[in-house]
């Protein structure tokens, strides 16, 4: 499977701050891009998600900005409250699915109240 | 709750032994997914079954296999355990059998090789 490299591993964020995850992908064939919430002891829970052909998806507090060319898409969390506090992977997806979700390794976040 | 039912939970078993993993998909759901998620490796595909047919394999290991029912509920066979087979396994459904649709996860299954 090609690889989904993600940033940071870990992060820690003082509440009302902004959070940024970062991703690169390397198959050019994925073609929906979705980012997973995970808490302790539970499944990953799909967040928000992007196709390629927009730039920036914005959901409430959740916006994930998609840079084509670089092969590089980011999660912003605006407002960081400590309900977020979770372990976050993006994902690469290409329409045939021939490959299923193709994980980066998570990023574990803290929030600080 | 994502409407997909994993169990066991917790299972803990011995090296060589075999255990079978059960999977129920949301309602209307036609496609199932296998991942194995473990500290080094994170979340792997493992594989895909859509409307009984197998759809797409990943990173399965020849000692796991893994069949979907006629009434849509998945099992995953996982044999000649070793102890790096211990790791969280989940399955996902989702109602389309291509990428681009929402996979709904299960809570898990944690399997502890002993």
């Amino acid at each position: 499977q090609q690889q989904v490299k993600q940033s940071p591993q870990s992060l820690i964020v003082q509440k009302g701050g902004i959070s940024i995850i970062n991703c690169a992908y390397e198959n050019t064939a994925f073609d929906y891009f979705p980012w997973y919430q995970q808490f302790p002891g539970k499944g990953p829970a799909l967040l928000i998600a992007i196709r390629p052909d927009v730039s920036e998806k914005k959901e409430g507090r959740f916006t994930i900005s998609f840079n084509k060319s670089a092969k590089q898409f980011s999660l912003h969390i605006m407002d960081s409250q400590p309900g977020d506090s979770a372990t976050y992977f993006c994902a690469g997806d290409s329409g045939g699915g021939a490959d299923g979700l193709t994980f980066g390794k998570g990023t574990h976040l803290i929030i600080q109240p | 709750d994502s409407g997909v039912t994993q169990t066991p939970k917790h299972l803990i078993t011995a090296t060589g032994q075999r255990v079978t993993l059960r999977c129920s998909p949301r309602s209307g759901d036609l496609s199932v997914y296998w991942y194995q998620q473990s500290l080094d490796q994170g979340l792997q595909f493992l594989i895909q079954y859509y409307n009984g047919e197998e759809r797409a394999k990943g990173n399965i290991l020849e000692r796991f296999s893994a069949q979907q029912f006629p009434d849509l509920h998945s099992e995953l066979n996982l044999s000649s355990l070793e102890l790096g087979d211990s790791a969280l396994y989940f399955c996902a459904s989702s109602v389309a059998g291509t990428g681009n649709t929402e996979a709904f996860f299960g809570q898990g299954t944690r399997l502890t090789v002993v």
